[in-house]
């Protein structure tokens, strides 16, 4: 049984592209939750998607930054033009369950901004 | 204030040492507490899990809410160097799906 599967595990982008960070959750998870870990700081929480819906995004910037779980497919963090602030470990977790605070982690997205 | 305060360290111990790792929070809603082991380059992994006040005990782990002093410890008993990791401490309110994180504590467990 495979865990959450992140990729890629290193992403450089210049300013002013885009990034687009995957996420498989594990088998039988509907809930993803993204966070983000900038250096020295501990995770912050950007989204909450059930499949095909955004629950709760109150993490998220509120410009250049979207987030979607389709129905199919993983669920994708999109950072477009990117600056530097946007440097850091963006990490998945998803549950099978509402409110199952046991999450479990991907190894996470280490995303370079040059 | 921070919501949750955790002291980053870096704390270093010998092999065999006890451990203890704490957060304060100010938020009288946090009902869900828990904590998480990072290793470099690696996402957290679930250590301990508890609601509510008391003390839960996993192996070698054991967790400590107190809830009136708005504290939670973690502490690791014979640590061995397989340890040696960032700790983070996470809380929650009821209801909600958001996980509020300490800065985590850098542990070396030195042989």
């Amino acid at each position: 049984n495979a865990g959450v599967m992140q990729n890629p595990r290193h992403l450089v982008r210049r300013r002013g592209q885009e990034a687009r960070l995957r996420c498989s959750p594990m088998k039988g998870h509907s809930h993803v939750y993204w966070y983000r870990q900038l250096p020295e700081e501990g995770l912050k929480f950007m989204v909450y998607l059930q499949k095909e819906n955004i629950i709760d995004e109150s993490g998220m910037p509120k410009e250049r930054f979207s987030a979607e779980f389709p129905k199919e497919g993983p669920s994708i963090l999109r950072i477009q033009q990117v600056v530097r602030g946007d440097s850091a470990a963006y990490f998945c977790a998803s549950s099978p369950l509402e409110a199952n605070y046991g999450y479990t982690f991907g190894s996470g997205t280490r995303l370079t901004v040059v | 204030q921070k919501e949750v305060e955790q002291d980053p360290g870096p704390l270093s111990v010998p092999e065999g040492a006890i451990v203890s790792l704490n957060c304060t929070y100010s938020n009288s809603a946090f009902q869900y507490f828990m904590w998480y082991r990072q290793y470099s380059r690696k996402g957290p992994e679930l250590l301990m899990y508890t609601y509510s006040s008391g003390n839960k005990e996993d192996g070698r782990f054991t967790a400590q809410v107190d809830k009136s002093s708005k504290y939670i410890s973690l502490f690791i008993r014979d640590s061995q160097p397989s340890d040696s990791a960032t700790y983070l401490c996470a809380m929650t309110k009821g209801g909600s799906e958001k996980l509020v994180f300490g800065k985590g504590t850098k542990l070396t467990v030195n042989p």
